[in-house]
Protein backbone atom coordinates (compact mmCIF):
# COMPACT_ATOMS: atom_id res chain seq x y z
CA UNK A 1 0.00 0.00 0.00
CA UNK A 2 1.13 3.31 -0.60
CA UNK A 3 0.13 6.81 1.19
CA UNK A 4 0.58 10.65 -0.13
CA UNK A 5 0.69 13.07 2.66
CA UNK A 6 1.83 16.69 2.41
CA UNK A 7 -0.59 18.02 -0.62
CA UNK A 8 -2.41 21.38 -0.25
CA UNK A 9 -2.76 25.21 -1.53
CA UNK A 10 0.65 27.24 -1.73
CA UNK A 11 1.05 30.66 -3.20
CA UNK A 12 3.39 30.99 -6.67
CA UNK A 13 6.56 31.17 -5.78
CA UNK A 14 6.19 28.53 -2.91
CA UNK A 15 7.66 25.26 -1.40
CA UNK A 16 5.92 22.27 -0.33
CA UNK A 17 7.24 18.42 0.96
CA UNK A 18 5.09 15.33 0.34
CA UNK A 19 5.58 12.37 1.67
CA UNK A 20 4.34 8.72 0.43
CA UNK A 21 4.92 6.03 2.87
CA UNK A 22 4.79 2.48 1.47
CA UNK A 23 3.62 -0.73 3.47
CA UNK A 24 3.36 -4.63 3.03
CA UNK A 25 6.60 -5.25 0.67
CA UNK A 26 10.24 -4.30 1.27
CA UNK A 27 10.40 -0.63 0.42
CA UNK A 28 14.22 -0.78 -0.28
CA UNK A 29 13.74 -3.03 -3.16
CA UNK A 30 11.85 -0.75 -5.53
CA UNK A 31 12.35 2.24 -7.35
CA UNK A 32 9.54 4.75 -6.70
CA UNK A 33 8.50 6.99 -9.07
CA UNK A 34 6.20 10.21 -8.84
CA UNK A 35 3.17 11.18 -11.17
CA UNK A 36 1.18 14.15 -11.90
CA UNK A 37 -2.13 14.64 -12.76
CA UNK A 38 -3.42 18.44 -13.48
CA UNK A 39 -7.40 18.70 -13.48
CA UNK A 40 -9.17 17.46 -15.91
CA UNK A 41 -5.94 16.44 -17.91
CA UNK A 42 -3.89 12.89 -18.80
CA UNK A 43 -0.47 11.44 -16.00
CA UNK A 44 2.65 13.22 -16.63
CA UNK A 45 6.15 11.72 -15.34
CA UNK A 46 7.76 13.66 -12.73
CA UNK A 47 10.82 11.75 -10.71
CA UNK A 48 12.24 8.60 -10.21
CA UNK A 49 14.79 7.07 -7.27
CA UNK A 50 16.71 4.04 -7.22
CA UNK A 51 15.89 1.74 -4.52
CA UNK A 52 19.24 2.66 -2.89
CA UNK A 53 18.35 6.20 -3.33
CA UNK A 54 22.11 6.86 -5.34
CA UNK A 55 20.40 7.80 -8.53
CA UNK A 56 17.57 9.70 -9.41
CA UNK A 57 15.88 11.73 -12.42
CA UNK A 58 13.57 14.41 -13.56
CA UNK A 59 11.59 15.68 -16.03
CA UNK A 60 12.52 18.82 -17.87
CA UNK A 61 9.87 20.50 -16.27
CA UNK A 62 10.52 20.39 -12.95
CA UNK A 63 14.31 19.74 -13.13
CA UNK A 64 16.14 22.00 -10.94
CA UNK A 65 13.34 23.04 -8.88
CA UNK A 66 12.22 19.15 -7.67
CA UNK A 67 14.10 17.19 -5.05
CA UNK A 68 13.05 13.54 -4.73
CA UNK A 69 14.77 11.38 -1.82
CA UNK A 70 13.53 8.55 0.31
CA UNK A 71 14.19 7.43 3.71
CA UNK A 72 14.29 3.41 3.39
CA UNK A 73 14.41 2.85 7.51
CA UNK A 74 10.89 4.72 7.43
CA UNK A 75 9.60 3.53 4.15
CA UNK A 76 9.03 7.22 3.07
CA UNK A 77 9.45 8.61 -0.17
CA UNK A 78 9.73 12.56 -0.73
CA UNK A 79 8.99 15.18 -3.35
CA UNK A 80 10.58 18.78 -2.73
CA UNK A 81 8.92 21.04 -4.84
CA UNK A 82 10.20 24.61 -4.97
CA UNK A 83 9.24 27.47 -6.73
CA UNK A 84 5.79 26.15 -7.64
CA UNK A 85 4.06 27.62 -10.78
CA UNK A 86 0.26 26.97 -11.63
CA UNK A 87 1.60 25.20 -14.02
CA UNK A 88 2.32 22.13 -10.65
CA UNK A 89 -1.29 22.55 -9.94
CA UNK A 90 -2.29 18.49 -10.14
CA UNK A 91 -3.04 15.21 -8.30
CA UNK A 92 0.22 14.14 -7.48
CA UNK A 93 0.64 9.67 -7.36
CA UNK A 94 3.83 7.97 -5.95
CA UNK A 95 4.10 4.61 -7.56
CA UNK A 96 5.77 1.49 -6.87
CA UNK A 97 8.55 0.37 -10.24
CA UNK A 98 7.95 -3.15 -10.99
CA UNK A 99 10.31 -5.45 -10.87
CA UNK A 100 9.60 -7.29 -13.79
CA UNK A 101 9.61 -4.14 -15.95
CA UNK A 102 13.88 -3.96 -16.46
CA UNK A 103 14.06 -2.44 -19.74
CA UNK A 104 11.48 0.14 -19.43
CA UNK A 105 9.99 1.22 -15.84
CA UNK A 106 6.38 0.57 -15.13
CA UNK A 107 4.51 1.04 -12.20
CA UNK A 108 2.46 -1.85 -10.30
CA UNK A 109 0.86 0.10 -7.67
CA UNK A 110 -0.15 3.27 -7.01
CA UNK A 111 -0.81 5.33 -4.16
CA UNK A 112 -4.59 7.58 -3.63
CA UNK A 113 -2.95 10.54 -4.96
CA UNK A 114 -2.22 14.62 -2.74
CA UNK A 115 -3.75 17.36 -4.56
CA UNK A 116 -1.01 20.32 -4.61
CA UNK A 117 -2.88 23.68 -5.97
CA UNK A 118 -0.48 26.35 -6.47
CA UNK A 119 -2.59 29.61 -6.36
CA UNK A 120 -2.45 33.56 -5.13
CA UNK B 1 0.74 17.59 -27.00
CA UNK B 2 2.00 14.35 -25.39
CA UNK B 3 4.97 12.56 -27.18
CA UNK B 4 2.55 9.47 -27.80
CA UNK B 5 -0.85 10.36 -29.02
CA UNK B 6 -3.87 8.41 -28.53
CA UNK B 7 -7.54 9.47 -29.75
CA UNK B 8 -9.50 11.29 -27.12
CA UNK B 9 -12.55 9.05 -27.08
CA UNK B 10 -13.75 5.37 -28.32
CA UNK B 11 -16.81 3.70 -27.61
CA UNK B 12 -18.57 0.73 -28.53
CA UNK B 13 -21.69 -1.53 -27.07
CA UNK B 14 -21.76 -3.91 -24.66
CA UNK B 15 -19.96 -7.24 -25.72
CA UNK B 16 -18.18 -5.37 -28.98
CA UNK B 17 -14.29 -4.77 -29.41
CA UNK B 18 -12.77 -1.74 -29.48
CA UNK B 19 -8.72 -0.70 -30.03
CA UNK B 20 -7.34 2.33 -29.00
CA UNK B 21 -4.06 3.12 -30.41
CA UNK B 22 -0.64 4.95 -29.58
CA UNK B 23 1.08 6.09 -32.07
CA UNK B 24 4.93 7.38 -31.09
CA UNK B 25 8.09 7.69 -33.06
CA UNK B 26 11.38 6.31 -34.08
CA UNK B 27 12.68 7.90 -30.64
CA UNK B 28 10.42 5.82 -28.15
CA UNK B 29 8.18 3.15 -29.42
CA UNK B 30 10.31 3.02 -32.41
CA UNK B 31 13.08 2.35 -30.61
CA UNK B 32 12.42 -0.57 -29.08
CA UNK B 33 10.77 0.29 -25.56
CA UNK B 34 8.21 -1.38 -23.66
CA UNK B 35 4.71 0.21 -24.01
CA UNK B 36 2.37 -0.50 -20.85
CA UNK B 37 -1.04 0.46 -20.57
CA UNK B 38 -3.06 1.64 -17.18
CA UNK B 39 -6.72 1.93 -16.88
CA UNK B 40 -7.76 5.02 -14.79
CA UNK B 41 -11.61 4.67 -13.08
CA UNK B 42 -13.15 8.32 -13.25
CA UNK B 43 -11.95 9.46 -9.00
CA UNK B 44 -9.21 6.53 -8.89
CA UNK B 45 -5.46 5.87 -9.36
CA UNK B 46 -4.32 4.30 -12.32
CA UNK B 47 -4.00 0.48 -12.75
CA UNK B 48 -1.49 -1.39 -14.71
CA UNK B 49 -3.59 -3.23 -17.27
CA UNK B 50 -0.85 -4.53 -19.74
CA UNK B 51 3.01 -4.28 -19.38
CA UNK B 52 5.62 -5.15 -22.12
CA UNK B 53 2.91 -4.79 -24.11
CA UNK B 54 1.11 -7.55 -23.95
CA UNK B 55 1.74 -8.87 -20.53
CA UNK B 56 -1.11 -9.01 -18.07
CA UNK B 57 -0.77 -8.49 -14.17
CA UNK B 58 -2.86 -11.30 -12.28
CA UNK B 59 -6.59 -10.43 -12.13
CA UNK B 60 -6.60 -8.87 -15.52
CA UNK B 61 -9.30 -10.29 -17.44
CA UNK B 62 -8.17 -12.26 -20.95
CA UNK B 63 -10.39 -9.56 -22.94
CA UNK B 64 -7.82 -7.25 -22.75
CA UNK B 65 -4.52 -7.67 -24.83
CA UNK B 66 -1.82 -5.29 -26.31
CA UNK B 67 0.36 -5.21 -29.56
CA UNK B 68 2.67 -3.43 -30.91
CA UNK B 69 4.33 -2.87 -35.11
CA UNK B 70 6.57 -0.23 -35.85
CA UNK B 71 6.29 3.43 -33.79
CA UNK B 72 2.93 2.35 -32.53
CA UNK B 73 1.15 -0.30 -30.05
CA UNK B 74 -2.85 -0.60 -29.93
CA UNK B 75 -4.82 -1.76 -26.75
CA UNK B 76 -7.99 -3.90 -27.62
CA UNK B 77 -10.84 -4.84 -25.45
CA UNK B 78 -13.11 -7.40 -26.63
CA UNK B 79 -16.12 -8.74 -25.16
CA UNK B 80 -16.62 -4.77 -24.03
CA UNK B 81 -18.63 -4.65 -20.66
CA UNK B 82 -20.00 -1.66 -18.63
CA UNK B 83 -17.22 -2.11 -15.96
CA UNK B 84 -14.19 -1.41 -19.05
CA UNK B 85 -15.77 2.35 -18.94
CA UNK B 86 -12.77 4.13 -18.03
CA UNK B 87 -9.72 6.37 -19.39
CA UNK B 88 -7.06 4.11 -20.64
CA UNK B 89 -3.31 5.64 -20.89
CA UNK B 90 0.09 3.93 -22.66
CA UNK B 91 3.08 4.80 -21.27
CA UNK B 92 7.15 4.34 -22.53
CA UNK B 93 9.96 5.82 -22.33
CA UNK B 94 11.73 8.87 -25.10
CA UNK B 95 14.84 8.39 -26.01
CA UNK B 96 15.69 11.63 -27.24
CA UNK B 97 13.77 13.26 -23.86
CA UNK B 98 15.18 11.17 -21.43
CA UNK B 99 12.19 10.52 -19.97
CA UNK B 100 9.35 8.41 -19.12
CA UNK B 101 6.32 9.51 -21.38
CA UNK B 102 2.91 8.76 -21.54
CA UNK B 103 -0.42 9.43 -24.53
CA UNK B 104 -2.98 11.84 -23.70
CA UNK B 105 -5.09 9.04 -21.97
CA UNK B 106 -8.36 8.02 -24.40
CA UNK B 107 -11.96 7.75 -22.47
CA UNK B 108 -13.74 4.57 -23.54
CA UNK B 109 -17.93 5.22 -23.60
CA UNK B 110 -19.99 1.69 -23.09
CA UNK B 111 -23.30 2.34 -24.88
Amino acid sequence: QLLESGGGLVQPGGSLRLSCTGSGFTFSNYAMTWVRQPPGRGLGWVSVITGSGDATYYADSVKGRFTISRDNAKNTLYLQMNSLTAEDTALYYCAKNALHCTTTACYVEWGQGTLVTVSS
Amino acid sequence: QSVLTQPPSVSGAPGQRVTISCTGSSSNIGAGHDIHWYQQVPGTAPKLLISGYNNRPSGVPARFSGSKSGTSASLAITGLQAEDEADYYCQSYDTSLSAVVFGGGTKVTVL
